[in-house]
């Protein structure tokens, strides 16, 4: 079936650092992807997708492009801050529309 | 427009005792959901339903049942409640719109079964 992969974390960046965090997946056909972020003790919120393949997704600064040749969905930002600090998880859309979930990367961003 | 409404926010339990989290949205939603999130494990799907009079099992439906009161409101009940049953769970909800398709969070229940 269907799933997501993402890096484990947390990782742990000094602020300005630049952010990568890595997610594949696998799936029939060619599904719409997307960065959920959950900042502490509140529910997730849509971060950013992409529904095809070549598509960039960008949102807050953060972006990730949907790479069917390597199955990936690697979310990026140029220069992290503080606020950044949450836990991102990485989804797919299914065919029957279900989210296939990633199990989340804990980011901590140092001052 | 308040989106994804869910309560209470926190609960304690005593095993075996039975209690519902309540979810609510008013964004004319068809589509709604019940996750519960563990540590390392991401969200896993407990219930979901499609669409109004409609609910499906999802990955962990184990030990919980739904009801699809109305359009907007989906409940979730825990009948005899067990340790395992610790978790923070979310509703969610989304519109069937294609390739666009988004689902939107409440804010959790924190539920602790001694």
């Amino acid at each position: 079936g269907d799933s997501v992969t993402q890096m484990e974390g947390p990782v742990t960046l000094s602020e300005e650092a630049f952010l990568t965090i890595n997610c594949t997946y696998t799936a029939t056909g060619y599904p719409s992807l997307f960065w959920y972020v959950q900042y502490p003790g509140e529910g997730l919120q849509l971060l950013l997708k992409a529904t095809k393949a070549d598509d960039k997704g960008s949102n807050k600064g953060f972006e990730a492009t949907y790479r069917k040749e390597t199955t990936s969905f690697h979310l990026e930002k140029g220069s992290v801050q503080v606020s950044d600090s949450a836990v991102y998880f990485c989804a797919l859309r299914d065919s029957n529309y279900q989210l296939i979930w990633g199990a989340g990367t804990k980011l901590i961003i140092k001052p | 427009n308040a989106g994804v409404t869910q309560t209470p926010k926190f609960q304690v339990l005593k095993t075996g005792q039975s209690m519902t989290l309540q979810c609510a949205q008013d964004m004319n939603h068809n589509s709604m959901y019940w996750y519960r999130q563990d540590p390392g494990m991401g969200l896993r799907l407990i219930y979901y339903s499609a669409s109004e009079g409609t609910t499906d099992k999802g990955e962990v439906p184990n030990g919980y049942n739904v009801s699809r009161l109305n359009k907007r409101e989906f409940s979730l009940r825990l009948e005899s409640a067990a340790p395992s049953q610790t978790s923070v769970y979310f509703c969610a909800s989304s519109t069937r719109n294609g390739r666009m398709y988004e689902q939107y969070f409440g804010p959790g229940t924190r539920l602790t079964v001694t």
